[in-house]
């Protein structure tokens, strides 16, 4: 299975846009890169997910590069309930997902 | 609607006792999964179902057993606990055939085995 890589942990100050990166080198070409997030004490929830194009959602956008081999989730303007552990995921069709330790966004009043 | 419910929210065990968790979801999903999450770590599938009647093993199923004989509900059982099973243990569930699954998770079940 492909892997992701992922910083521990970002800071932003409210109201600023966030670029939350994540590395795939190793994609496959039918892998869907996925983004969930987890707020303190609660279950997961899904963000944005895309293929090839980049993609954008009420919460998010999601930037994906030419090679497939990286993205970047971007939160337009950070606000203190964005403050969350976010998971870049990488899941081909009919596969489960993997969840790895993800990147823990802290956002600064 | 509720979306996806867990019972209990917190529960202590002490070594080799048994319990069930239960999960429970509104939306019609076919599909239904449990994970858990030790400290710091991303979540890891135990078992999964497919559908009514189905289950299979993910990632790390030993010392779980799991049933699903009713569609809106999945049932994680842990029949002789251990302190390793300590750990916080969130249900999802998702549609069947959505090309991207987005899954719907519940608010987790933190259990501590003593």
């Amino acid at each position: 299975d492909a892997k992701t890589t992922q910083p521990n942990s970002m800071e932003s100050n409210e109201e600023e846009p966030v670029h939350l990166p994540c590395n795939h080198s190793t994609i496959s070409g039918t892998d869907y890169i996925h983004w969930y997030r987890q707020l303190p004490s609660q279950g997961p929830e899904y963000v944005i997910h895309g293929l090839t194009s980049n993609v954008n959602n009420r919460m998010a956008s999601l930037a994906i590069a030419e090679d497939r081999k990286s993205s970047t989730l971007i939160l337009h303007r950070a606000t203190l309930r964005d403050a969350a552990v976010y998971y870049c995921i990488l899941r081909d069709h009919g596969k489960n997902f993997v969840f790895g330790p993800g990147t823990r966004l802290s956002v600064l009043p | 609607n509720a979306g996806v419910t867990q019972t209990p929210k917190f529960r202590v065990l002490k070594t080799g006792q048994s319990m069930t968790l239960l999960c429970a979801q509104d939306m019609n999903h076919e599909y239904m999964y449990w994970y858990r999450q030790d400290p710091g770590m991303g979540l890891r599938l135990i078992h999964y179902s497919v559908g009514e009647g189905t289950t299979a093993k993910g990632e790390v199923p030993d010392g779980y057993n799991v049933s699903r004989l009713k569609k809106q509900n999945f049932l994680l059982g842990l029949e002789s606990a251990a302190p390793s099973q300590t750990s916080v243990y969130f249900c999802a569930s998702s549609f069947r055939g959505v090309p991207y699954n987005e899954q719907f998770f519940g608010p987790g079940t933190r259990l501590t085995v003593l």
